[in-house]
């Protein structure tokens, strides 16, 4: 597509629930990125992937956090049994290289409440 | 631990002035900084880079400076407009790893017309 393209933009769930959010990168992007931004907060890194190398999961804050690429592509991340904490604006972002010199192409985020 | 520090929460500037957006980081490791501009319900975009073997960075009326010894950046938008309006953010990362970006908290800069 003509940009990185999340679902849902928003989304409200009972603390103990599960949730998917679900990445489209740039077609092409070998790149794909998840950060999130907590009130107040700067974008935290979560996760990032390259092709079929192994993900760095370095920035995921807990095992309840986990993430998957399919394919190359489409991505998902799960966050199990959600808490208040996790409450924040989930953002994926992509590049067409490793080198992201050149910034990456974000998309409009995921708004997670938990209440 | 915040490597990547914006102190100015918020700036207001009149419109066809100089915004000046302050940026201060801690690992002396970063040799590879960004700016990044964000609307409201919008992601980020890219606006302009600067790496460590430069001290300036111009594009248009975006003007990106580094002081490597303050380990300090700042980003001088001249003349503001009031489509400048937005959550500014920074960017810092080493060369070896250029993927993973630590980004500061942000500054939102009000253009007043």
């Amino acid at each position: 597509g003509a940009g990185v393209s999340q679902s849902p933009s928003n989304k409200v769930t009972e603390k103990g629930k599960d949730v998917e959010l679900r990445c489209d990168p740039i077609s092409g992007h070998t790149a794909l990125y998840w950060y999130r931004q907590s009130l107040g907060q700067g974008l935290e890194f979560l996760i990032y992937f390259q092709g079929n190398s192994a993900p760095d999961k370095s920035g995921l804050p807990s095992d309840r956090f986990s993430a998957e690429r399919t394919g190359g592509s489409v991505s998902t991340l799960t966050i199990q049994r959600t808490q208040q904490e996790d409450s924040a604006v989930y953002l994926c972002a992509s590049s067409p290289r490793v080198d992201a010199r050149y910034g990456y192409t974000f998309g409009s985020g995921t708004r997670l409440t938990v209440v | 631990d915040q490597q990547v520090k914006q102190n100015s929460p918020s700036l207001s500037v009149q419109e066809g002035r100089i915004s000046i957006l302050n940026c201060d980081y801690t690992n002396s490791m970063f040799d590879y900084f960004l700016w990044y501009k964000k609307y409201p319900a919008e992601g980020p975009t890219f606006l302009i880079s600067i790496s460590s073997i430069k001290d300036k960075n111009e594009d248009g009326r975006f003007t990106v400076f580094l002081n490597k010894s303050a380990k300090h950046l700042s980003l001088h938008i001249v003349p503001s407009q009031p489509g400048d309006s937005a959550v500014y953010f920074c960017a810092a990362s080493e060369m070896t790893g250029t993927y993973k970006y630590i980004f500061g908290t942000g500054t939102r800069l009000k253009v007043l017309a």
